[in-house]
Parts: C-alpha cells; structure tokens; sequence
C-alpha cells in the first residue's frame, strides 16, 4: 500500500507543451511538498502546501503551478514546458508543518525534448 | 547558492567495515539536520535526524555526529551491509518546514 504516489513515473513531451503531475498521499499528513532533482542530483524544493495553504513558494518560474483539491493530494501543473524543466520530481509529505521526517513519492522523471 | 554540501559523489566499503558518509554546511542558522537514503527508481526515505543542540545520535548501526564550530556533519554505519548500498542525502534546515538537500554521496558496500 503505496503512502506517497506519484503519476505518471515517466513523462515525454515536446517544448511548449502543458502537462500535469499527480502527487496523493495515504498517511493522513498535513504538509506536502514538491522537489526538483536536477541533473545535477540537486534535490530543491519548489513548494510546501500545509492544509491546502501555500506555505513555501520558492522562486520558480510562473509557468509551474501546484494546486492542492484536499489535504491529500498536491499536483503540479507545468505550462510551456522548456528544456531546463527536464529533471525528476518528487512529491513528499509530513505529519505537520515542521517538516521533518518527509515521506518521498517515488519520482516524475520528466523529459523535455 | 548551496548551503548543503556532500563533497564526496562516491565511496565504497567492504562488508563488515564503517561506512563514513560526510556533510558540510555554510548556514549557522541550520539547527536540525537529517539524513535520508535513496535507492534507485524510488524516492529518498528518512534514517536518522539531529537537533543543533546535540552532537550525537544513534540508531541501531546509524549514527550521526554533529560539529557545529567545523560546520560540519557525518553519518557513520557500522557495520555496513550489502544492502546499505545505495545513495545519501544530508538536509539541513534553519526553521521548521524548509530543509535544503545536499547532492547525495553513492555507496557502495562490497560483499
């Protein structure tokens, strides 16, 4: 019984294109994340919901969007995808705002062709 | 700007011997620090955690030291198992909810 999902596990799609991420947890959590793992194995955060409540936003560019419907779920919505979007991302959760201890999805590994 | 640091990509160790996997931080403000462990194809999972106002926690084989003058953190598995190998992210965090992550180092623990 997966706590933290992630779909789809791979995602191909061309320059310009809109495409979505899907994270759902199953821990009963209040805070999810969302992380980009460059190519370069940098592991940063990108934005932290508690509640449903935007509580991080880190400078990344407009065209990413996270929405988060309930408690449980945290997507990421990416518009006129470029070549630098190319990476992994998770999605984590935890039992509250303080961050410790997070339980990571297992990866989006989104390619930009 | 990388607060969090993991200068060595890569370390293998033999069966049975210490497993020393560093970290090093530019934040003196960083007051509580994790270690997580990642296999391939999946997402890091949580290991061990310290408190700034620690210098040691232990669990089980894990046990992570905290130098706070040098800025600097370790991991120490002993002894290593085949089934350790895998990558080590340290994170760091100056208040509650955002933790920076550093490259990750590579272990490999050889039968």
């Amino acid at each position: 019984d997966t706590a933290v999902s992630q779909t789809p596990k791979y995602l191909v799609t061309q320059m310009g294109n809109d495409k979505s991420i899907k994270c759902e947890q199953n821990l009963g959590h209040d805070t999810m994340y969302w992380y980009k793992q460059d190519s370069k194995k940098f592991l940063k955060i990108m934005f932290s919901y508690n509640n449903k409540e935007l509580i991080i936003n880190e400078t990344v560019p407009n065209r990413f969007s996270p929405k988060s419907p309930d408690k449980a779920h945290l997507n990421l919505h990416i518009n006129s995808l470029e070549l630098g979007d190319s990476a992994v991302y998770f999605c984590a959760s935890s039992q509250d705002a303080s961050g410790y201890e997070q339980y990571f999805g297992p990866g989006t590994r989104l390619t930009v062709t | 700007d990388q607060q969090v640091k993991q200068n060595s990509p890569s370390l293998s160790v033999q069966e049975g011997r210490i497993s020393i996997l560093n970290c090093d931080y530019t934040n003196s403000m960083f007051d509580y620090f994790l270690w997580y462990k990642k296999y391939p194809a999946e997402g890091p999972t949580f290991l061990i955690s310290i408190s700034s106002i620690k210098d040691k926690n232990e669990d089980g084989r894990f046990t992570v030291f905290l130098n706070k003058s040098a800025k600097h953190l370790s991991l120490h598995i002993v002894p290593s198992q085949p089934g350790d190998s895998a990558v080590y992210f340290c994170a760091a965090s100056a208040h509650a909810n955002q933790f920076y992550f550093g490259t990750g180092t590579s272990l490999t623990v050889i039968p």
